[in-house]
């Protein structure tokens, strides 16, 4: 089976535009979540979706939103970017919800100017 | 909510070492920690996992023990090679209810000197 995909690859902005990216899971896997990476926290959980629905959120503010589509194709977008938002975002793919494994994407990496 | 720590930050080992690295979880509900594996420039890839019914499981080199009642968990690898440099990250989550997700250590950089 394919991986997860991931795209675009490089993204760069400027500080008050917003960014819209985009998650393939694994063929059948309906659970998607997105990280978001930096060097100084780590990998902070973002959102999980499941069913096209929401299931759970991180402590991001309203700016960081997503969707899943009825073929398991996540999107999330980030709108009135910030500085601080340049990072590495990361989506992971699992069939189920719960103690299943995550795959992960190659990530998107956001440069914010 | 549940958090993780995971110690060391930084882990500097002879080739033919072991390394440990330890992470312990706040949350006493948790039973399901799994080992990611990031190599500089790649994504995270899952080596290890261990679910809360089980103390220890291993895979050749890599080893995962848990200890429920200390809220704690460590990986184990045996016998280091230089291809095993990377940063390691620890998580633990919950998977009854609604509100699973995964939450990460802050990550371990092994470094295997030839």
């Amino acid at each position: 089976k394919a991986g997860v995909t991931q795209t675009p690859r490089y993204l760069i902005k400027t500080r008050g535009q917003q960014v819209t990216l985009s998650c393939s899971p694994i063929s059948g896997h309906r659970s998607v979540s997105w990280y978001q990476q930096t060097p100084g926290q780590g990998l902070q959980f973002l959102f999980e979706y499941f069913s096209e629905t929401q299931r759970n959120k991180g402590n991001f503010p309203g700016r960081f939103s997503g969707r899943q589509f009825s073929n398991s194709r996540s999107e999330m977008n980030v709108s009135t970017l910030e500085l601080g938002d340049s990072a590495l975002y990361l989506c992971a793919s699992s069939q189920i919800r719960g103690a299943d494994t995550q795959y992960f994407g190659p990530g998107t990496r956001l440069t914010v100017l | 909510g549940e958090n993780v720590e995971q110690h060391p930050s930084t882990l500097s080992v002879q080739e033919g070492d072991s390394a440990v690295i330890k992470c312990t979880y706040s949350d006493s509900a948790s039973n399901y920690f799994p080992w990611y594996k990031q190599e500089l420039g790649k994504r995270p890839q899952l080596i290890i996992d261990i679910r809360s019914n089980v103390g220890e499981k291993k895979d050749q080199r890599i080893a995962v023990t848990l200890n429920k009642t200390a809220k704690h968990f460590s990986l184990h690898i045996t016998e280091t090679q230089p291809e095993d440099s990377a940063v390691y990250f620890c998580a633990a989550s919950y998977s009854g209810g609604s509100n699973y997700k995964l939450t990460f250590g802050k990550g371990t950089l092994l470094t295997v000197n030839p």
